[in-house]
């Protein structure tokens, strides 16, 4: 069964950094980017960046240029998203999707709220 | 980059068709036929329901399909049904190397 599974809810201060974890099954891991894309509370979706999971390259979304880091474990099949220098507008849910131009899987994981409070 | 344009809202009544829109530049949704459309319920993940501009994934009902003419991409929902109602989502590739997503239009079922 092709599915993405993430880490459970975070809460954290502003100041601090949250790592996200989405382990993929059912396909050939290495063949696929992995994007995160995050949904603030009542907003739209944000595409924040992919890695590929098999050289670790990465393209970040300006936005987040110097605060998010994507990372990726070959063998355990995981992706990490760690976002560092939290505010509470980084408050949302964020979720780690495979889609593509061409022939990918398209698959969404189940999203990790992430709540930045003090 | 900016995101895609879409309207905030788009109303119909069950058997209706509707369409909604998706506005970009020469620079995402008129460079290539990467575009997908997804479908959110309140607390849920998004679903594909169109991607590549016009291909339906397994699964998604025959009423949806996707069209594209220059820089702005539509979804058509033919034989609006209750189920429908929800938030409905564009992106598109960039020339860029990057994605970019619509801000995103409530559908309504009357």
């Amino acid at each position: 069964q092709v599915q993405l599974v993430q880490s459970g809810a975070e809460v954290k201060k502003p100041g601090a950094s949250v790592k996200v974890s989405c382990k993929a099954s059912g396909y050939t891991f290495t063949s696929y980017y992995m994007h995160w894309v995050r949904q603030a509370p009542g907003q739209g979706l944000e595409w924040m960046g992919r890695i590929n999971p098999n050289s670790g390259s990465t393209t970040y979304t300006q936005r987040f240029q110097g605060r998010v880091t994507m990372t990726r474990d070959t063998s355990t099949r995981t992706v990490y998203m760690e976002l560092s220098s939290l505010r509470t507008e980084d408050t949302a849910v964020y979720y780690c999707a495979s889609f593509c131009g061409g022939d990918c899987p398209r698959i969404w994981g189940q999203g990790t709220m992430v709540t930045v409070s003090s | 980059q900016s995101a895609l344009t879409q309207p905030a809202s788009v109303s119909g009544s069950p058997g209706q068709s509707i369409t909604l829109s998706c506005t970009g530049t020469s620079s995402d949704v008129g460079a290539y036929d990467y575009v997908s459309w997804y479908q959110q319920h309140p607390g849920k993940a998004p679903k594909f329901m169109i991607y590549d501009v016009t291909n339906r994934p397994s699964g998604v009902s025959n009423r949806f399909s996707g069209s594209k003419s220059g820089n702005t991409a539509s979804l058509t929902i033919s034989g609006l049904q209750a189920e429908d109602e929800g938030n409905y989502y564009c992106s598109s590739y960039t020339t860029s190397s990057t994605w970019v997503f619509g801000g995103g239009t409530k559908l309504t079922v009357l």
